[in-house]
């Protein structure tokens, strides 16, 4: 149990598109995800917080008009990049936790990987 | 402001023998948890190990241990028996209250058949 997908698991897009990266959490509910961004070699760094049916929490430094986060259910969480540019190029990271569960618990995707041309 | 230190960029170990992790932390907080992530070359993040702050016992996973010293605030992990299987990253980690994951730098672990 306690599955968290993402998909898709690589892209390459050109810049100045927008790119959309799915997470869900198969076998349960997830109140709250969360968005990393880990760059190579590096530690993840937190870029949001995303509660269903709310607006997302951004970590300082993170533009929100970039990186759009929609939490529409209990299941499903998107990241979108919207202009993307080279520096945008990374592994992105989502996590879960579950409805009801302890704080501490959070399950991991397995991440994207974003490459921008 | 919370800080985690992982001091150690990379670490190896002859298979079969055990290794040691460092992790220093850094809290205003007595109320606490403290993690232990391992990335394997597949990316995907995967809980070694967790300990709650008010726990004096160290917690244990099979041949993963942790020294929890709170009052140093270092929290090492113990690694066993080390398998092929363990070469990865290891991330420590530290949550407060509603507070999220703070991760540290990482540790690339190789482990030497």
């Amino acid at each position: 149990g306690a599955v968290v997908s993402q998909h898709p698991s690589r892209v390459i897009c050109k810049s100045g598109t927008s790119v959309k990266i799915e997470c869900r959490s198969l076998d349960f509910q997830a109140t709250t995800m969360f968005w990393y961004r880990q760059f190579p070699k590096q530690s993840l760094m937190l870029m949001a917080t995303s509660n269903e049916g709310s607006k997302a929490t951004y970590e300082q430094g993170v533009e929100k008009d970039k990186f759009l986060i929609n939490h529409a259910s209990l299941t499903l969480s998107t990241l979108t990049v919207t202009s993307a540019h080279p520096e945008d190029s990374s592994f992105y990271i989502c996590s879960a936790r579950p409805a009801g569960g302890p704080k501490d618990t959070q399950y991991f995707g397995p991440g994207t990987r974003l490459t921008v041309l | 402001a919370q800080t985690v230190t992982q001091s150690q960029p990379e670490m190896s170990v002859q298979e079969a023998e055990t290794v040691t992790l460092s992790c220093t932390y850094d809290t205003s907080e007595s109320d606490y948890y403290l993690f232990w992530y391992k990335q394997p070359p597949s990316r995907q993040m995967i809980l070694v190990i967790r300990q709650e702050a008010y726990k004096q016992q160290n917690a244990t996973e099979n041949r993963f241990s942790v020294n929890f010293q709170k009052a140093a605030k270092s929290f090492s992990l113990k690694i066993s028996d080390s398998q092929l299987g363990d070469a990865a990253m290891y991330f420590c980690a530290f949550k407060t209250g509603a507070n999220n994951l703070f991760f540290g730098t990482g540790t690339r672990l190789t482990v030497i058949p």
